[in-house]
């Protein structure tokens, strides 16, 4: 079993509708969570950054960290076709500096 | 603000030899990780360089290696290089201490071994 599950997708959504993207863990000792969106052919980009539980809003995004199920989101509201990619979630412990652990990614498609 | 900077961006080496990969992180960061990204394995972690040291390191074998020179660039070396070698080699920065802001990533460095 991965240490970080992901559904692979493709998730595909019409423009203007909610994306929720979601991630699962086992290690309970992840303190750090983070949202990527990785376009093809380029390195993946920072969208959310938490540290602990709760939840955390920029603009369309927002994340949720629920650390008592082991469970985090990303939700993106009023979506575009810009927003197709793959979004990948990652997680780190506290002492372990630039050691991220990734789920695999959801494929996100949205359908003008 | 410059991004992080990975050089070269494409490759193509022959099974057998040896590859150097680079990586310029964001002015004033001093950490730098190394991950390679395939489409069977997804994003998996290589190592990771604060101040010159590694300071932490992934399952892979030793045919991997990487330094962190005093600017703080840092460069990633495969020995012996595998078939399975193959894959997107991305670097990523951060301020590596204290105040935690998140993680930049390069565009990557896509190596072919044939």
């Amino acid at each position: 079993q991965k240490e970080v599950e992901q559904d692979p997708g493709p998730l595909s959504v019409p423009e203007g509708a909610i994306v929720s993207l979601n991630c699962t863990y086992s290690n309970s000792a992840f303190q750090y969570f983070m949202w990527y969106r990785q376009y093809s052919r380029k390195g993946p980009e920072l969208l959310m950054y938490t540290y602990s539980s709760g939840n955390k809003e920029d603009g369309r995004f927002t994340a949720q960290v629920d650390k008592s199920s082991k469970y985090i989101s990303l939700f993106i509201r009023d979506s575009q076709p810009s927003d197709s990619a793959t979004y990948l979630c990652a997680m780190r412990l506290t002492d372990s500096w630039g050691k991220l652990q990734f789920g695999a990614g959801t494929q996100v498609v949205v359908t003008p | 603000k410059a991004g992080v900077t990975q050089t070269p961006r494409y490759l193509i080496k022959t099974r057998g030899q040896q590859v150097t990969l680079s990586c310029s992180p964001i002015s004033g960061h001093r950490s730098v990780s190394w991950y390679q990204q395939t489409p069977g394995q997804g994003l998996q972690f290589l190592f990771e360089y604060f101040s010159e040291t590694q300071r932490n390191k992934g399952n892979f074998p030793g045919r991997f290696s990487g330094r962190q020179f005093s600017n703080s660039r840092s460069e990633m070396n495969v020995s012996t290089l595998e078939l399975g070698d193959s894959a997107l080699y991305l670097c990523a920065s951060s301020l590596g201490a204290g105040e935690d802001y998140g993680y930049t990533f390069g565009s990557g460095t896509r190596l072919t071994v044939v």
